[in-house]
């Protein structure tokens, strides 16, 4: 619908396991982001990428881990997560990051659980 | 459906009616805001946007109104219909700090059939 894709879409995980989202956008644009949204608080950004690079960091624990291959592939990887993690998580993208290129565009979200 | 958000401000309009969704900013040098729709179980939507050098903003049944005085925006839905019922969140872009999309908590608009 949007463009932008998000798998699974639903997820269970215990603390000790490793497990991967996966972003796609099928957009052409150069930025995407990871987001968490959580029953407590705004849509709280995680991290940015600008023509695959990594622009934004903001304090995530290390537990969450991004990997940008390329500008329409995002993941993030997850090990070790707590259970305050469970959460929605969000991928976007826009065509950039300044002004009025930072129209995003979101994909439908992955719900984590952690158990 | 997917929870956006605990405690929100919730708006319940009839149906046919008009609803205004308020949302105050905090960054004076906030140049663009956009508001987003964000249905059941999907990610947030792109509705409209505006530019800080304007003070209001029309799209099909929707209207931004930009208030830079007193760091306000509504967003307002002509004639609602039940597609209308979701989680509303503005948007502002700052140019500067970490965080250059900041979103507000957002408003549930319930329309009454």
């Amino acid at each position: 619908e949007t463009g932008v894709t998000q798998t699974p879409r639903h997820l269970v995980m215990g603390m000790t396991n490793k497990k991967s989202l996966k972003c796609e956008q099928h957009l052409g644009h150069n930025a995407m982001y990871w987001y968490k949204q959580s029953a407590k608080k705004p849509l709280e950004l995680m991290f940015v990428y600008n023509f695959k690079e990594q622009t934004e960091n903001n304090s995530v624990p290390s537990r969450f881990s991004p990997e940008c291959p390329n500008s329409s592939h995002l993941f993030l990887h997850l090990h070790t997560l707590q259970p305050e993690d469970s959460a929605l998580y969000l991928c976007a993208s826009s065509p950039g990051t300044g002004g009025v290129r930072y129209e995003q565009y979101f994909g439908p979200g992955t719900r984590l659980t952690v158990t | 459906g997917e929870s956006v958000g605990l405690h929100l401000p919730t708006l319940s309009v009839q149906e046919g009616d008009n609803s205004i969704i308020n949302c105050a900013y905090s960054n004076s040098a906030s140049d663009y805001f956009i508001w987003y729709k964000q249905e059941s179980g999907k990610g947030p939507q792109f509705i409209i946007d505006i530019r800080s050098n304007m003070d209001k903003r029309q799209g099909q049944r929707v209207t931004v109104l930009l208030n830079k005085t007193v760091k306000h925006l509504s967003l307002q839905i002509a004639a609602t219909q039940p597609g209308d019922s979701a989680v509303y969140f503005c948007a502002e872009v700052r140019n500067s700090g970490n965080t250059p999309l900041v979103f507000g908590k957002g408003t549930r608009l319930s329309v009454i059939a």
